[in-house]
């Protein structure tokens, strides 16, 4: 079993849809990263979560530490969302990746 | 506040040359790895320093990579000798403990 998993794997929506993808991890952490990656594009960090909530224009992400479990959140999605959403965990130093989201938004 | 420089950007080389890339992370950020991304795959950790030590290399192929931090700041990872399944995209970032990821534009390899 993955120490991070994420899900969907896959998940195609309309312009417009609000978006949740799921992310949840077996280890202790200090920090848990969302990170977006457009095709052929690099990486981009949007959150650094260690407990409770943030929100950055259109993107929330929540963690629950109890639970070990995280959500990003997207509002009123556009085509520009499209890419792969990853779901990382930094742990005893090292950094553990999910597998990661692929989002298509259609228009 | 300056980001994490990669380069080259874009490297083309012949199976059984060498190529070197470098990373010049953030000012002060104590932890750098460096990734390698397959088309179509998720990033593989290759290496992670923790200021000039290395605290994870287990999937660094050290019969042909290699990589170093002198001085616990600017990092080089170096391929001797290229196989064509090396093509891929090396990524660079660096973090301070528990703070946000910053990563470097990449570097494009292909090996033909």
């Amino acid at each position: 079993k993955n120490e991070v998993e994420q899900s969907p794997q896959n998940l195609t929506a309309q312009e417009g849809e609000f978006i949740t993808i799921n992310c949840s991890y077996s280890v202790g952490i200090s920090a848990l990263h969302w990170l977006q990656q457009h095709p052929g594009g690099g990486i981009v960090s949007l959150f650094m979560l260690s407990s409770g909530k943030k929100k950055h224009g259109r993107l929330i992400a929540t963690i629950n530490i109890q639970e070990k479990h995280s959500s990003l959140h997207i509002t009123a999605s556009h085509p520009r969302d499209s890419a792969v959403y990853i779901c990382a965990v930094s742990s005893n130093y090292q950094l553990i990746w999910g597998a990661g989201t692929k989002l298509i938004i259609k228009p | 506040e300056a980001g994490v420089a990669q380069s080259p950007r874009y490297k083309i080389i012949e199976k059984r040359q060498s190529v070197a890339f470098w990373c010049n992370p953030i000012s002060g950020h104590a932890t750098l790895y460096w990734y390698q991304q397959i088309l179509g795959q998720g990033p593989k950790l290759l290496i992670q320093f923790q200021n000039n030590g290395v605290v994870d290399d287990s999937q660094l192929p050290k019969d042909r990579f290699s990589a170093e931090r002198l001085k616990g700041v600017d990092s080089t990872l170096k391929i001797q000798p290229a196989k064509l399944e090396d093509s891929a995209v090396y990524l660079c970032a660096s973090s301070l403990e528990g703070v946000k990821l910053f990563f470097g534009s990449g570097t494009q390899l292909s090996v033909l």
